[in-house]
């Protein structure tokens, strides 16, 4: 079975920090990845998507892959208060259909 | 700015009724997907369509739940009957193709269902 694991929290970083936030995901046979935010009792809201192995940044976001160890990452530089919600890491793993691991809660304190 | 629409936003119904939520993707977007949220877990999918046919409902309850996209662009998730573990967040997406290399999924803003 196709899993996707991440700690769900809460994770708790001071305001200007940097927050990381971890993925791991079962199959090597994956070949793109998702991280969503989601504010409480909100839908999911895309933030990066990433396919090749290495880093990419979008802002204050970096995403990070490494498909030989199956996890995949997310960095928030300088995390403001707003920066407070679930992040979800989803993958497709070939099958076109997406995976969603259960969330970690990040909190950001001023 | 494109959006998927979802109505209605919130639903109380009880148990032994039928319940019915609509979607609209985003223009141009031909894969809609219905997914299921219950609280502390993350999106389980329910059906995928491509355009007006469907490409995976293998995690659809088919005994009370259906789902179409007649036309390729709106679509309807209906439960019937509705039972009390069906109170969850049902969430639309789209995507412009499940073929795309990054199929990036959009979310609408999701019907709350509580089933009482």
């Amino acid at each position: 079975q196709k899993e996707v694991e991440q700690n769900s929290g809460p994770l708790s970083v001071p305001e200007g920090a940097i927050a990381s936030l971890n993925c791991t995901y079962s199959d090597r046979v994956s070949q793109s990845f998702f991280w969503y935010r989601q504010y409480s009792g909100k839908s999911p809201e895309l933030i990066m998507s990433i396919y090749s192995n290495g880093d990419k940044e979008d802002g204050r976001f970096t995403a990070q892959l490494n498909k030989a160890s199956q996890y995949v990452s997310l960095l928030i530089r300088d995390s403001q208060p707003s920066d407070s919600a679930t992040y979800l890491c989803a993958v497709n793993f070939g099958n076109e259909k997406l995976t969603f691991g259960t969330g970690t809660r990040l909190t950001i304190i001023p | 700015e494109a959006e998927v629409a979802q109505s209605p936003r919130y639903k109380i119904t009880e148990k032994s009724q039928a319940v019915a939520f609509w979607c609209d993707p985003i223009s141009g977007h031909a894969t809609l997907y219905w997914y299921r949220q219950i609280l502390g877990q993350g999106p389980e999918l329910l059906v995928q369509f491509q355009d007006e046919s469907v490409v995976d409902d293998s995690q659809l309850p088919k005994d009370r739940f259906s789902a179409e996209r007649l036309k390729g662009v709106d679509s309807t998730l209906k439960i019937q009957p509705a039972e009390l573990g069906d109170s969850a967040m049902y969430l639309c997406a789209s995507s412009l193709s499940w073929t795309e290399i990054i199929n990036e999924q959009f979310f609408g803003p999701g019907t709350r269902l509580t089933v009482l």
